[in-house]
């Protein structure tokens, strides 16, 4: 079955850029989406279709996906987005989410 | 608004059944492929299930087939889970969401539903 893989954890200070990457077996050849998840709350979706923001989902959110390799980046990051972040893909018809990515703002 | 209300969860005794639904409004349900994702206590999100919109197609994670079914009404614009033998593993905030089928992606989510597996 196919896997995508995140780092467990990022640290960023605060108006830094923090990078978090989930990497799969020609991931760059699909659509790869974004979700971010914040304790007690229900996931929000902040990148699709590799580089897309939804509405609502502030510019200093931005993706890619080429290769192996899709990246979240999140410019200027703040004290609220510290959160898990989670990338999403498919294997055939079966949705396929990474390990997650703890986001810490210090 | 798009909203997804979750319900059903609770504590259930291990190799118990349990339905959980989920409830839509503020968009044409029967136009969505619907899915449910869970995340175990500690741990990250797990997809369990997704159903198109006209409940033509069905799949399942590996270590849910044979023991989840997942169905959806459109005259009542709800999506349901029915669980049985359940383990301690199957703890979990469960959560309903929607996308527009082919490789798309999960654009709203609900609140979840906890359940607990436990004697």
């Amino acid at each position: 079955s196919y896997e995508v893989t995140q780092p467990p954890s990022v640290s960023v200070s605060p108006g830094q850029t923090a990078s978090i990457t989930c990497s799969g077996d020609k991931l760059g050849d699909e659509y790869a989406s974004w979700y971010q998840h914040k304790p007690g709350q229900s996931p929000v979706l902040v990148i699709y279709e590799d580089t897309k923001r939804p509405s609502g989902i502030p510019e200093r959110f931005s993706g890619s996906n080429s290769g192996n390799t899709a990246t979240l980046t999140i410019s200027g990051t703040q004290a609220m987005d510290e959160a898990d972040y989670y990338c999403q893909a498919w294997d055939s018809s079966t949705v396929v989410f990474g390990g997650g990515t703890k986001l810490t703002v210090l | 608004e798009v909203q997804l209300v979750e319900s059903g969860g609770g504590l259930v005794e291990p190799g118990g059944s349990l339905r959980l639904s989920c409830a839509a409004s503020g968009f044409t349900f029967s136009s969505y492929r619907m899915n449910w994702v869970r995340q175990a206590p500690g741990k990250g999100l797990e997809w369990v299930s997704s159903i198109s919109s006209t409940s033509s197609y069905i799949y399942y994670a590996d270590s849910m087939k044979g023991r989840f079914t997942i169905s959806r009404d459109n005259a009542k614009n709800s999506l349901y889970l029915q669980m049985k033998s359940l383990r301690g593993e199957d703890t979990a905030v469960y959560y309903c969401a929607r996308d527009l089928g082919g490789k798309s992606h999960l654009d709203y989510w609900g609140q979840g539903t906890l359940v607990t597996v436990s004697s």
